[in-house]
């Protein structure tokens, strides 16, 4: 079935680059997301890339798409504390139905 | 708006207890969803709602029934509450005028339910 993997932790130092990777298996996939939970909240939309697109940028945050490995990535460049939460990875191949991965969890020291 | 907002935030049952957790929305969606959250396994699909009178079952559903009487509202009823059923539930809603071909989810704060 399908499946959305991430590593469960990162930690940057502030002002560094951070890079979140995630992997998909569902080669229909259409849609890529980038969802940020923030403690005792629900996800937000972040950012979402179409699959017949290989890079998006937007401000700070740059999506990498390698369709060929089923790959995304997410660049928060100059990271800041208030970028410590939770990232989900997340693909949809249409419709409403969504995968997500597991989350990681995005320590940033000062 | 309020977007979409769930009650409670936090609650705690006994087992064997029923209980109906809330989920409103005022943004019009057509769809609505239900997930769990647990440590290490990202977010679970209980049942959807692709419009009013119309549910399905997703990945995880036993224990658990839904009803979509109006566009606004999609509870989730627990029958008979489990230890296994302890975690935080997220309700979410979307439509097909949304970002990126309407797959786009809007989700509530979430409740989180402790059953002992």
């Amino acid at each position: 079935g399908e499946d959305v993997e991430q590593s469960l932790f990162l930690s940057v130092r502030e002002g560094d680059s951070s890079v979140i990777n995630c992997t998909y298996t569902d080669s229909s996939s259409t849609y890529l997301y980038w969802y940020k939970q923030e403690p005792g909240a629900g996800l937000q939309l972040l950012t979402y890339i179409f699959s017949n697109m290989d890079m998006k940028q937007d401000q700070r945050l740059t999506v990498l798409l390698n369709k060929k490995d089923k790959h995304l990535s997410l660049r928060i460049a100059d990271t800041q504390t208030g970028d410590s939460a939770i990232y989900f990875c997340a693909e949809s191949t249409g419709g409403f139905k969504t995968i997500f991965g597991a989350g990681t969890r995005l320590f940033v020291k000062a | 708006n309020a977007g979409v907002t769930q009650t409670p935030k936090f609650q705690v049952l006994k087992t064997g207890q029923s209980m109906t957790l809330q989920c409103a929305q005022d943004m019009n969606h057509e769809y609505m969803s239900w997930y769990r959250q647990d440590p290490g396994m990202g977010l679970r699909l209980i049942h959807y709602s692709v419009g009013a009178g119309i549910t399905d079952q997703g990945e995880v559903p036993n224990g658990y029934n839904v009803s979509r009487s109006t566009t606004e509202d999609f509870p989730l009823r627990l029958l008979s509450a489990a230890p296994s059923q302890t975690s935080v539930y997220f309700c979410a809603s979307g439509d097909s005028r949304g970002l990126a071909g309407g797959n786009t989810q809007y989700f509530g704060p979430g409740t989180r339910l402790t059953v002992l």
